[in-house]
């Protein structure tokens, strides 16, 4: 079965900084990789996702993150940060691209931006 | 509204009760998800369901039920509520393609006591 490993618990950065908030998922054949993001109080939300194609990823709010086959990773960035990005974040990976197989979720990853 | 709803958005309840959380989406979207948060877990996946009268198991299905009579609704239910089952649970619906989007709910927090 497919796993998810959030590297990181907490990310604490300075507001503008740049960030990177890492991904790995054990190998299969091919994968759908995903990034959502959790603001407090409120449900996940897609931040960007990776189907096939361009191995860099460019998502909402400025994060995009590159998917690289030989590492296992699917890492996401930002070059400047802001306040409004404190929010947990979650990397999740679909192992077959047929069938509906539900998406396995790592344990998240929270970013806290500092004035 | 269009969307997905949950409610309640807060339960307390004691351990023994039985308890449903209710999901409803009007996108007629086929797949409705139940997942559970838990500070060092994650999401954790307890049921699916591909489409009316069909549901599968996630990784911690012990000690919920759920149906699925009509497409908009997915409702779970703890039979018999245990301090374990404290935690928030998200509901999630997706489109019958497997491209992964899939749209929350905004949770609904569960505390038994």
């Amino acid at each position: 079965a497919q796993s998810v490993t959030q590297l990181d618990s907490q990310v604490p950065v300075f507001e503008e900084a740049p960030v990177e908030l890492r991904c790995n998922y054990s190998s299969s054949v091919s994968v759908y990789l995903f990034w959502y993001v959790q603001y407090p109080n409120q449900g996940l939300q897609l931040l960007l996702k990776y189907l096939s194609g361009s191995t860099l990823v460019k998502g909402i709010n400025g994060f995009e993150a590159e998917f690289n086959k030989s590492q296992t990773s699917f890492h996401l960035r930002k070059p400047s940060v802001h306040i409004s990005d404190t929010a947990e974040y979650f990397c999740a990976v679909r192992g077959s691209p047929s069938g509906n197989t539900p998406l396995v979720f790592g344990k998240g990853t929270r970013l806290s931006v500092i004035a | 509204d269009a969307g997905i709803t949950q409610s309640p958005r807060y339960k307390i309840t004691e351990t023994g009760r039985q308890v449903t959380l209710m999901c409803h989406q009007t996108w007629s979207h086929s797949y409705m998800f139940w997942y559970r948060q838990d500070l060092g877990h994650g999401l954790r996946l307890i049921y699916y369901s591909a489409a009316a009268d069909i549901t599968d198991k996630g990784e911690v299905p012990d000690g919920y039920v759920v149906s699925r009579s009509k497409t908009e609704n997915f409702p779970l239910t703890l039979e018999s509520a245990t301090r374990s089952q404290t935690s928030v649970y998200f509901c999630a619906s997706s489109l019958e393609t497997n491209t992964g989007e899939l749209f929350f709910g905004e949770g609904s927090r569960l505390t038994v006591l």
